[in-house]
């Protein structure tokens, strides 16, 4: 069965990088992008950005870019979402998602359970 | 950006009480939203994609319409274990944008 798996919670400083990984199972994984979400604690849901795992340049949302890395170990099937610079407004849950780009509407269609960083001094 | 844009942010209804859920896409997108539901500490999960197709697994009290810019979630005979927030979200264009969210509340 598919399965995306996430590493554990963090807790940074200000300033630091944290980089949260996303092993997945299940599925061939070159055939489906990889899409970071982000949760502020009691807010909604922010889409943070996509990585293809069959080799083109990650996608960033503008809120992001310069602050966000995506990359992707194929050996492994896992993909990484790597944050530097960080404050106190990236404590978060952050998830991994695959779209499904075959079906109709390409929903999210699996979801890892979410890995909390806390950014504290 | 697509913008969406959901009502209400939040309701109370009780057990069997049927609830809808609007969404309204800041631009024409088709049929390119998918609806969610997100339990407290959980990620959210997939309920309806292509604006009306359940998917698998889904109790079909569950439904859903709309297209170009207007969408509705709606659910049928409210069950205890359907109180949780509900997301749009747009699949027509990156980024891929959701709504704010409507809380379903137990009156």
């Amino acid at each position: 069965q598919v399965q995306l798996l996430q590493s554990g919670p963090e807790v940074k400083k200000p300033g630091a990088s944290v980089k949260v990984s996303c092993k997945t199972s299940g599925y061939p994984f070159v055939n489906y992008f990889i899409h970071w979400i982000q949760q502020a604690p009691g807010q909604g849901l922010e889409w943070m950005g996509v990585i293809n795992p069959s080799g083109a340049s990650p996608t960033y949302a503008q809120k992001f870019r310069g602050r966000l890395t995506m990359t992707k170990d194929t050996s492994t099937s896992t993909v990484y979402m790597e944050l530097s610079g960080l404050t106190s407004e990236d404590t978060a849950m952050y998830f991994c998602v695959r779209l499904d780009y075959f079906r109709s509407g390409e929903p999210f269609d699996y979801w890892g359970q979410g890995t909390l960083v806390t950014v504290s001094s | 950006d697509i913008q969406m844009t959901q009502s209400p942010s939040s309701l109370s209804a009780s057990v069997g009480d049927t609830v809808a859920i609007t969404c309204r896409a800041s631009q024409t997108i088709s049929n390119y939203v998918n609806w969610y539901q997100q339990k407290s500490g959980k990620a959210p999960q997939l309920l309806i994609y292509a604006a009306s197709s359940l998917e698998s697994g889904v109790p079909s009290r569950f439904s859903g319409s709309g297209s170009e810019t207007d969408f509705t979630l709606t659910i049928s005979n409210l069950q205890p274990e359907d109180f949780a927030i509900y997301y749009c979200q747009q699949s027509y264009a990156t980024p891929r944008t959701f709504g704010q969210g409507t809380r379903v509340e137990i009156k």
